[in-house]
């Protein structure tokens, strides 16, 4: 299994409140993203990194923000959380931008907002 | 933009019965194509990814898919199915940007029948 942790695992959270996700690798790997998980809609891209500092928007970019500073970290805030936003959340990485290249996932983390 | 359409959200099948999970991309150049696996409270595995080196692809635990360019399709098939098969079931393509940006279907639940 590639090296992707995910943190949390499971998380509840009040309406307005700010929430971190942390997605760790161990691979080196430049490309970094997250997803999220809902019903009826598959995965879909929220930000991704293509380098330390590097991001770019997704296609449901917004009420996150990403961030960064380290090869291994990248970050997922939601900066005033809403019940829209619950759901599960995966982190992935790839070894390059080549669209053969797959990506490899984390385990999930839960979250629900109350 | 490119998409992929999964047709069916469930599937049921008898244990030893053929699985067939159907996919359609929606592309104007060579797609590249991958289907997942995602087994209860797990992230998603890669089965297999079609990169045009041939159009009949094998991957893991016996699944396969074909690439058939004139019904813009990618099903996946196993002849026989197994109750280890049970899960969701994610085709996805890749588009190439700052990063490897992929845009999955809504998924097919698969159950076996014992």
């Amino acid at each position: 299994d590639a090296g992707i942790t995910q943190s949390p695992r499971h998380k509840v959270t009040e309406t307005g409140t700010p929430v971190t996700l942390r997605c760790h690798q161990t691979e080196n790997h430049r490309y970094m993203y997250w997803y999220r998980q809902d019903p009826g809609h598959g995965l879909r891209l929220i930000h991704y990194s293509y380098g330390v500092k590097d991001t770019d928007k997704g296609e449901v970019s917004d009420g996150y923000s990403v961030s960064r500073s380290k090869t291994e970290d990248f970050l997922l805030t939601l900066e005033s959380a809403t019940s829209s936003q619950t759901s599960v959340y995966f982190c992935a990485i790839s070894e390059s931008a080549a669209p053969v290249t797959e990506a490899f996932f984390g385990q999930g983390t839960r979250l629900t907002v109350v | 933009a490119q998409s992929v359409t999964q047709l069916g959200s469930h599937v049921s099948v008898s244990e030893g019965a053929l699985v067939l999970l159907r996919c359609n991309y929606s592309s104007s150049v060579p797609p590249y194509l991958f289907w997942y696996v995602q087994y209860p409270n797990q992230g998603l595995q890669l089965l297999l990814k079609y990169t045009s080196a041939a159009t009949l692809v094998k991957g893991i635990n016996g699944f396969e898919a074909e690439f058939k360019k004139s019904e813009t399709s990618f099903h996946l098939t196993k002849p026989s199915a197994h109750m280890s098969d049970a899960a969701e079931y994610f085709c996805a393509v890749s588009v190439q940007n700052t990063g490897n940006q992929f845009y999955f279907g809504t998924g097919t639940s698969l159950t076996v029948i014992p």
